[in-house]
């Protein structure tokens, strides 16, 4: 069956420090691939998806590549904020899966200034 | 604000009882998704709904119910609680069945 996983937590990072998270992923079909982002408090919210390979989706500095070669969608930012501090949930969606959404555990990210 | 509202924010109950989580979809979404995470931030997967009619299962316990009604709201029962049913619940909703928007959730405290 369809999985996702992602690198445990938590990472601990100096601000302006360079961010990867990885996120490998196994589907049978094509899936789309997705960054969501859990600030404290509050419910998930997307942070940048691609739909097929070698797309790249981008959002508030923060990149990530589909790479069907290697099923990896790894998030990167290279500057990261205080305000950046939150858990990261890379998910896919595989349409011949009936449109469910697979969730990797979650990474958390502690910035400090 | 995703346009995905859930009630009550905060449910406190007692073991044994029956509560009813409330969840408004966004404006023309017909796909709604129910999520437990827990306390250790995992995020699991219940049900699924699409214009009333149940999509997709997860692992939703046999005391679990949910249903979605035709002006789209959803509602999940959870009965018999026990203090394992501590939680944070989220609904979502779709319009693509690709990219969801979730609601604040609603924080379950069992006693």
């Amino acid at each position: 069956g369809n999985s996702v996983t992602q690198m445990e937590g938590p990472v601990t990072l100096s601000e302006e420090a360079f961010l990867t998270i990885n996120c490998t992923y196994t589907a049978t079909g094509y899936p789309s691939l997705f960054w969501y982002v859990q600030y404290p408090g509050e419910g998930l919210q997307l942070l940048l998806k691609a739909t097929k390979a070698d797309d790249k989706g981008s959002n508030k500095g923060f990149e990530a590549t589909y790479r069907k070669e290697t099923t990896s969608f790894h998030l990167e930012k290279g500057s990261v904020q205080v305000s950046d501090s939150a858990v990261y949930f890379c998910a896919l969606s595989d349409r011949t899966g009936g449109f469910k959404t697979i969730f990797g555990a979650g990474t958390r990210l502690f910035v400090k200034a | 604000d995703s346009g995905v509202t859930q009630t009550p924010k905060h449910l406190i109950t007692a073991t044994g009882q029956r509560v009813t989580l409330r969840c408004s979809p966004r404006s023309g979404d017909l796909s709604v998704y129910w999520y437990q995470q827990s306390l250790d931030q995992g995020l699991q997967f219940l049900i699924q709904y699409y214009n009333g009619e149940e999509r997709a299962k997860g692992n939703i316990l046999e005391r679990f119910s949910a249903q979605q009604f035709p002006d789209l709201h959803s509602e999940l029962n959870l009965s018999s609680l026990e203090l394992g049913d501590s939680a944070l619940y989220f609904c979502a909703s779709s319009s693509d069945g690709d990219t969801q928007y979730f609601g604040p959730g609603t924080r379950l405290t069992v006693l």
